[in-house]
């Protein structure tokens, strides 16, 4: 039973323009959240992450906004790069745990 | 400069043979995790280790095994137990066993059956 799910297993979005990468959780109890970016072949790097306390945090041109009541996050990226092409994980934990779930993962394709 | 090291990159298993892959911390990391990751598949946590001399199980222990003896070190035996081995696997570490710090992974280990 997936606790963080990502719906979409790829998205196509051309460069310059806005990428938006959805994540929904089941878990009532998560309450941190991250975004984790992967190259083919290397380990996932850390991108972004919100508490439950925020919805919104920014960094660059990386957003990450969280719906509480929806159990939804999403990840904004504006603008695409091509750089930006790769796996993308959303990953979330519950205070007492610390250890995240992730799903299983978005790939991203900017094209130039 | 610090981060994760897994060696090998590529490793390859007969049937039956227990095999060994390596990861190395040198972020005075305390926590250690493995990670392997399938086609179309997340993270999913094999085993973890907030302390030196203390590991859990996580989510798909079965037919691997783990130590941890030094902080910096967190090597995985995959034993003949484990039926498909075929995946790539991911180390990890984070400072603070408690704490909402985000992981480093290492660039992987990707095992094959021959």
């Amino acid at each position: 039973d997936q606790q963080v799910k990502q719906n979409s297993p790829s998205l196509s979005v051309q460069e310059g323009r806005i990428s938006i990468l959805n994540c929904d959780y089941t878990n009532s109890m998560f309450d941190y959240f991250l975004w984790y970016k992967k190259y083919p072949a290397e380990g996932p790097t850390f991108l972004i992450s919100i508490s439950s306390i925020k919805d919104k945090n920014e960094d660059g041109r990386f957003t990450v906004f969280l719906n509480k009541s929806a159990k939804h996050l999403s990840l904004h990226i504006v603008p695409s790069q091509p750089g930006d092409s790769a796996v993308y994980f959303c990953a979330a934990s519950a205070g007492w745990s610390y250890i995240p779930t992730f799903g299983r993962g978005t790939s991203l394709i900017v094209h130039p | 400069d610090g981060g994760i090291t897994q060696s090998p990159k590529y490793l390859f298993r007969k049937e039956g043979q227990n095999v060994t892959l390596s990861c190395e911390q040198n972020l005075n990391h305390d926590a250690m995790y493995w990670y392997r990751q399938d086609p179309g598949q997340g993270l999913r946590l094999i085993y973890y280790s907030q302390i030196v001399n203390d590991f859990q199980k996580g989510d798909i222990a079965e037919g691997y095994s783990v130590s941890r003896e030094k902080k910096e070190s967190f090597p995985l035996t995959v034993t003949s137990a484990q039926k498909n081995p075929t995946a790539f696997y991911l180390c990890a570490s984070r400072a603070g066993q408690n704490s909402n710090q985000p992981q480093h992974f290492g660039d992987g280990t990707r095992l094959s059956i021959l």
